[in-house]
């Protein structure tokens, strides 16, 4: 069975510039969680999708945005891009909501110039 | 609110050196632990889920037990392929509905 793949591998973008990052969760899977990742803060939450709808969310800052699609897929949109917003952001895939294990994917390096 | 909290922040070992890494927690309700490993610039790959206390689980030369307020990740005659980031995390619910990630423990094993 296939894992969790996104989309692209590596961003360079400027200040200012939007993003948009897709992940595509393990089939079957209908839970789509998104993280980011810096040195200096850990992994943190961004928000969760369960049957298209957003069920969390973390303490992050409107800019950042994401969606779900019929088919599970997940896209999350960060807009006027601050140098603070580069980090490797991650998805993870679970079957559900709640206490089921999480997959993670391989993770978008962001980088902000 | 749920905390994780994990040690020691990095840990150096000579291959064959065993040791153990540390996550302590503060949950309202014991509602399980996972443990992923994590290697540079990758994602975190699931190793283990504990649901209760005294339960144990193992692959390879890891083994992770489960207490009341702590999880151990035993590393026996670890290799050099064993350094990584490990993670572990308690899932949402007493009041909180994200997973709480601990900051991980950085591994380095030495040929």
């Amino acid at each position: 069975k296939a894992g969790v793949t996104q989309t692209p591998r590596y961003l360079i973008k400027t200040r200012g510039q939007q993003v948009t990052l897709s992940c595509s969760p393990i089939s079957g899977h209908r839970s789509v969680s998104w993280y980011q990742q810096t040195p200096g803060q850990g992994l943190q939450f961004l928000f969760e999708y369960f049957s298209e709808t957003q069920r969390n969310k973390g303490n992050f800052p409107g800019r950042f945005s994401g969606r779900q699609f019929s088919n599970s897929r997940s896209e999350m949109n960060v807009s006027t891009l601050e140098l603070g917003d580069s980090a490797l952001y991650l998805c993870a895939s679970s079957l559900g909501l709640g206490e089921d294990t999480q997959y993670f994917g391989p993770g978008t390096r962001l980088t902000v110039l | 609110e749920d905390q994780v909290t994990q040690s020691p922040e990095a840990l150096r070992l000579q291959e064959g050196e065993s040791s153990s890494l540390n996550c302590s927690y503060t949950v309202s309700g014991l509602r399980g632990l996972f443990w992923y490993r994590q290697d540079p610039g990758k994602g975190p790959e699931f190793l283990f889920t504990l649901y209760s206390a005294g339960e144990e689980k193992e692959k390879e030369r890891l083994k992770a037990t489960l207490t009341k307020k702590e999880s151990f990740l035993h590393i026996t005659a670890p290799k050099p392929e064993d350094s990584a980031t490990y993670l572990c995390a308690v899932p949402p619910g007493g009041g909180s509905y994200i997973p709480t990630f601990g900051r991980g423990t950085s591994l380095i094993v030495h040929p």
